[in-house]
């Protein structure tokens, strides 16, 4: 089966900017998770998402991040006003609850 | 809150040579904990997933085990090859929540032909 998905796998921007990011998890997968990876540097958590309920956006680094998940499928991630210390790789992961995650190829995110 | 460490942060080895890598945690109450490998560039690939109540997982040359007890886990990796070179990252899942998550922040390994 297809695995979690995800695009662009690159995007360039300038300063000020929004992008948008899009991730496809794997069919029946009620949780969903966006982390940041920047250079050299661990994973770090944005937010998740488990089925109908209230998003954990505790991870979002500033209001200029935002994102959604539209009928418990695709979700997608905005960040507005783009600065370059956005730039890194954007992950997304997803799982039954508890369960396996299982991670996208990541969306390199590089702020001119 | 949980704090995931792994020892070492980077690790060669020449080819055949079995390996271990080290992952502890501070709080053993743990849900699960999964080992992934990381490429250059690339997503993570899961590895193994051990369930809090297992004490260890194979997958072909990959063995995972868990203390919980002692808040270890190690990755053993026999008769290494050079396609094994990248980054192996653990993650302690906890109980109180789906997203209690936490990540280690690697061991960079490079198998040398």
């Amino acid at each position: 089966g297809a695995g979690v998905s995800q695009s662009p796998s690159n995007k360039v921007t300038e300063k000020g900017k929004d992008v948008e990011l899009r991730c496809d998890p794997i069919s029946g997968h009620t949780a969903l998770y966006w982390y940041r990876q920047s250079l050299g540097q661990g994973l770090e958590f944005l937010i998740y998402f488990q089925g109908n309920s209230a998003p954990d956006k505790s991870g979002l680094p500033s209001d200029r991040f935002s994102a959604e998940r539209t009928g418990g499928s695709v979700s997608t991630l905005t960040i507005q006003r783009t600065q370059q210390e956005d730039s890194a790789v954007y992950l997304c992961a997803s799982s039954r609850p508890y369960n396996e995650q299982f991670f996208g190829p990541g969306t390199r995110l590089t702020v001119l | 809150k949980q704090e995931v460490t792994q020892i070492p942060a980077a690790l060669s080895v020449p080819e055949g040579e079995n390996l271990v890598l080290n992952c502890s945690f501070t709080d053993s109450a743990i849900y699960n904990l999964q080992w992934f490998r990381q490429d250059p560039g690339k997503g993570l690939t899961s590895l193994l997933l051990i369930q809090s109540s297992q004490r260890e997982q194979t997958s072909g040359r990959l063995n995972a085990s868990l203390d919980k007890s002692s808040g270890r886990s190690t990755l053993y990796i026999a008769a290494s090859q050079p396609g094994d070179s990248a980054t192996y990252l653990c993650a302690a899942r906890g109980v109180s929540n789906n997203n209690d998550m936490r990540f280690g922040a690697g061991t960079r390994l490079t198998v040398k032909p």
